[in-house]
């Protein structure tokens, strides 16, 4: 079985400061790792996904993430918070069965940006 | 942009009442999913579909859930005996492959009284 775990319900920046939201997974085979993103009432939408290409993967809006079989990380980052991307965030791990490949979740981090 | 669309967007039933969530996927997706977050926990993994069968289901998945793709546009899910620990937000997503991106609607919101 795949898991994932994110460090912080809520995280909590300056405009203009960075951001780093953590994810570790689990699993037993290699995996494929995604960020997703929910707005208020809005569906999750894709960040950036890692799939046994880069190690590091750049995605939509300035973020990235750096995929680190060492310490069985894929944390987010972007060098700048902008107030639009107070959201919450959500870390995935593929996990396979059948013909399709289910999305285990972590708990998710709310961000937040002040001015 | 080609996005997928849930309805309703709220719910509210009567425990032991049967729901039909509604969802269109994107056109040309093959693989069809549904989801659901409990308020304050994790998004699970509920079912995927894919050639008109379930190809996938979770342990949560059980007789009280079906799915079915009734038209060539439509996926629902379907609770036949609601119960109060039901309520949850409910995703449907859909994808072009198996391993393609998973494209997530809005979500519905189910409320069990």
């Amino acid at each position: 079985a795949q898991s994932v775990t994110q460090l912080g319900s809520h995280v909590s920046v300056s405009e203009g400061a960075l951001v780093l939201l953590r994810c570790n997974y689990s699993s037993s085979v290699p995996p494929y790792l995604f960020w997703y993103v929910q707005y208020p009432n809005q569906g999750l939408q894709l960040l950036l996904k890692y799939t046994s290409a880069a190690t590091l993967v750049k995605g939509i809006n300035g973020f990235e993430a750096e995929f680190k079989k060492s310490e069985t990380s894929f944390h987010l980052t972007k060098p700048s918070a902008h107030m639009s991307d107070a959201a919450e965030y959500f870390c995935a791990v593929t996990s396979s069965g059948g013909s399709n490949y289910k999305l285990t979740f972590g708990k998710g981090t709310l961000l937040t940006v002040n001015p | 942009e080609p996005e997928v669309t849930q309805t309703p967007s709220h719910q509210v039933t009567q425990m032991g009442q049967e729901v039909i969530l509604r969802c269109v996927p994107i056109s040309n997706h093959l693989y069809f999913y549904w989801y659901r977050q409990i308020l304050g926990q994790k998004v699970e993994f509920l079912v995927s579909f894919y050639n008109n069968e379930i190809s996938e289901k979770s342990e949560i998945f059980d007789d009280q859930f079906s799915v079915e793709r009734p038209d060539g546009s439509n996926f629902t899910l379907k609770i036949r005996s609601t119960k109060l620990e039901d309520s949850a937000m409910y995703f449907c997503a859909s994808s072009e492959g198996s391993w393609n991106e998973q494209f997530f609607g809005p979500g519905t919101r189910l409320t069990v009284l």
